[in-house]
């Protein structure tokens, strides 16, 4: 079975600055995908960015990219000039690939955006 | 892009009353579709996978009769809270997959159990 842990279980930024939230997993399967959930209180969930495991290539999302690295099982997420409509759940998630989406999450990192 | 629409966004119900989620694709088909339990404060936890046209697949600790699943077309997936009590009061989400690569969310169910 797959774990995912974040180990941030709050995080402040301010306005405009850089902040980096962290996950590890850990799988033996080699076919994966990872993905950053956010959760604002709406708790609708909006996908930030997926890294495919076959990619070397870290993923970018406008102010949102990823440090992948895949042999130590990290999967971080750092967020550019934040802004406060980023104050939000953030999820880490793993799935396996061939499972229609099955979706194993982290504990998340509560992150508060402040002026 | 691909749309989950969860029904209904938040319910209230007496305890001992049975209450029906609905979770559908509005521009696609799901063969598979699964359901999260969210406790405040707390990470999505995978409840059960809904398959169409056969029995759902329980994680270990879901009281399948408690939690019944019918996923009875490509595009409808539901999920009934039979003999509600107080604990059962939780956030239910669905999800769906297009193309196995990505899942889609629906609006999620906010249950309250008086």
């Amino acid at each position: 079975a797959q774990t995912v842990t974040q180990s941030q279980p709050e995080m402040s930024v301010q306005e405009a600055e850089t902040v980096t939230l962290s996950c590890t997993y850990d799988t033996s399967e080699n076919n994966y995908y990872l993905f950053w959930y956010k959760q604002p209180p709406s708790r609708q969930m909006i996908l930030v960015i997926r890294q495919e495991a076959y990619k070397q290539q870290n993923a970018t999302e406008n102010r949102f990219s990823v440090n992948f690295q895949k042999a130590a099982k990290s999967f971080s997420l750092k967020i550019s000039d934040s802004q406060l409509g980023d104050t939000a759940m953030y999820f880490c998630a793993f799935m396996n690939a061939g499972t229609a989406s099955k979706l194993t999450f982290g504990t998340g990192t509560r992150l508060q955006v402040t002026l | 892009g691909a749309v989950v629409s969860q029904h209904p966004s938040r319910v209230i119900c007496k305890s001992g009353t049975s209450v029906k989620i609905e979770c559908r694709s509005l521009d696609f088909q799901a063969t598979t579709m699964f359901w999260y339990r969210q406790f405040p404060k707390q990470s999505l936890m995978l409840m059960a996978t809904s398959n169409e046209g056969s029995k759902a697949t329980y994680e270990q600790g879901v009281e399948k009769d408690k939690f019944l699943i019918n996923h009875a077309s490509l595009t409808l997936s539901t999920l009934t809270v039979t003999s509600a009590h107080p604990e059962d009061s939780s956030f239910y989400i669905c999800s769906a997959s297009l193309y196995d690569t990505e899942a889609f969310f629906g609006q999620g169910t906010r249950l309250t159990v008086v």
